[in-house]
């Protein structure tokens, strides 16, 4: 059974530090891009970063370009996301999410979505 | 970015009753597009992928389909466990938007 769980979350002040971390279990994890989702208090869900399985490719939401890394270890089957210069508009529940692909098109297309979740973990950015 | 604009916002219906959510894309995505549904205090869980295939373990009275830029998710038949509130996404590039939530309540 697949199992994403999320640790890290906490307080912390306007302009620090934060690394967040998501330990897979049930698959094949390097086989996987991974992805993170986060959702502010009250409102809808935000994608922030995805990063290929093998750790090669990184993409990111503009709003925490050059702020976050995302990374992986795949002997550890583990995800992470470093935040800096964290910003009150930061504050959100995190969510690790691994990617599913459908292939088609004789192997040419793939249509990728989020097949399993961790819980999440609150990350308040305060003073 | 491609901006995924959903309506209703909000939904009102009764057990039984069959609803339909939109999802319009603001370009071209071809099928590239996912549902998700979310229960207060939860972690999403896909229903829809790729606009009308049914994830495994999903009831079949989740529908998708798609005409263009225009996507629906049907509920056909709503059960108590439905209410919550649904997301689409867009999956076609990133960055992966989604729609800003419908939420499902009962009448």
């Amino acid at each position: 059974e697949v199992h994403l769980l999320v640790s890290g979350g906490g307080l912390v002040q306007p302009g620090g530090s934060l690394r967040l971390s998501c330990a897979a279990s049930g698959f094949t994890f390097s086989s996987y891009a991974m992805n993170w989702v986060r959702q502010a208090p009250g409102k809808g869900l935000e994608w922030v970063s995805t990063i290929s399985g093998s750790g090669g490719s990184t993409y990111y939401a503009d709003s925490v370009k050059g702020r976050f890394t995302i990374s992986r270890d795949n002997s550890k089957n583990t995800l992470y996301l470093q935040m800096n210069s964290l910003r009150a508009e930061d504050t959100a529940v995190y969510y690790c999410a691994k990617e599913q692909r459908l292939v088609y098109g004789s192997g040419s297309v793939f249509s990728p979505y989020f097949d399993k979740w961790g819980q999440g973990t609150l990350v308040t950015v305060s003073s | 970015d491609i901006q995924m604009t959903q309506s209703p916002s909000s939904l009102s219906a009764s057990v039984g009753d069959s609803v339909t959510i939109a999802c319009r894309a603001s370009q071209s995505i071809s099928s590239h597009l996912n549902w998700y549904q979310q229960k207060p205090g939860k972690a999403p869980k896909v229903l829809i992928y790729a606009a009308s295939s049914l994830q495994s373990g999903v009831p079949s009275r989740f529908s998708g389909s798609r005409s263009g830029t225009d996507f629906t998710l049907t509920i056909s038949s709503l059960q108590p466990e439905d209410f919550a509130t649904y997301y689409c996404q867009q999956s076609y590039i990133t960055p992966y938007t989604f729609g800003q939530g419908t939420k499902l309540e009962i009448k």
